[in-house]
């Protein structure tokens, strides 16, 4: 599996944009950029994943590098809900290997 | 609710003493993994099941963990002779396919402490 790099943590207010960084410069031509993320207590949840072209959907943006090698999660306006862990994971066909992720903190 | 369920969520049991988890996947998932998560840590793969067939297992999974899913649908995780290293969180997930392009669905899992 390549590996993934993420800040430790970051910090954002509320109702502003939030964009969350991940290198993947290992990554084969084949896997998927996933994201996922982790509210205490709680089972990961699917957040978005892409292959090369830019992703959107009702949670997130997915901007992926032309080369691939990183990413950015885009959170257009963060609520406090959205405090959580967040992993970016590339995987391979048969299971997904998580780092240690981002913490992100939502402050008023 | 149509998502991954897992059971029992909580399990305190003493060191020696033998654990089970139930897994109940998404509707027509064809795989279904188990993962475990301790404090301060990202999910780490055990193992996962195509249909009733176990394709891969972690070197995490010692001897003492055993997984089945024996008609292809549910699954079970057996931990024998519980050791205290063994308290984490043991998570259930299921996709519809591999991962490249599939999504995996991740259920609220199963707090352990051994005592």
């Amino acid at each position: 599996d390549a590996k993934t790099t993420q800040p430790n943590s970051m910090e954002s207010n509320e109702e502003e944009p939030v964009h969350l960084p991940c290198n993947h410069s290992t990554i084969s031509g084949t896997d998927y950029i996933h994201w996922y993320r982790q509210l205490p207590s709680q089972g990961p949840e699917y957040v978005i994943h892409g292959l090369t072209s830019n992703v959107n959907n009702r949670m997130a943006s997915l901007a992926i590098a032309e080369d691939r090698k990183s990413s950015t999660l885009i959170l257009h306006r963060a609520t406090l809900r959205d405090a959580a862990v967040y992993y970016c994971i590339s995987g391979t066909a048969s299971k997904l290997t998580f780092g240690t992720g981002t913490r992100l903190q939502v402050t008023l | 609710d149509t998502g991954v369920s897992q059971n029992p969520r909580h399990k305190i049991t003493k060191r020696g003493q033998n654990v089970t988890f139930r897994c109940d996947p998404i509707s027509e998932h064809n795989r279904l993994y188990w993962y475990r998560q301790t404090l301060g840590q990202g999910p780490e793969f055990l193992t996962y099941f195509q249909n009733e067939a176990q394709l891969e297992k972690s070197r995490l999974l010692s001897d003492r963990f055993s997984a089945e899913r024996p008609k292809g649908s549910f699954s079970t995780l057996e931990i024998q002779r519980t050791e205290q290293g063994d308290s984490a969180m043991y998570l259930c997930a299921s996709s519809l396919g591999g991962t490249s392009g599939n999504t995996i669905y991740f259920g609220e899992g199963s707090w352990l402490t051994v005592v």
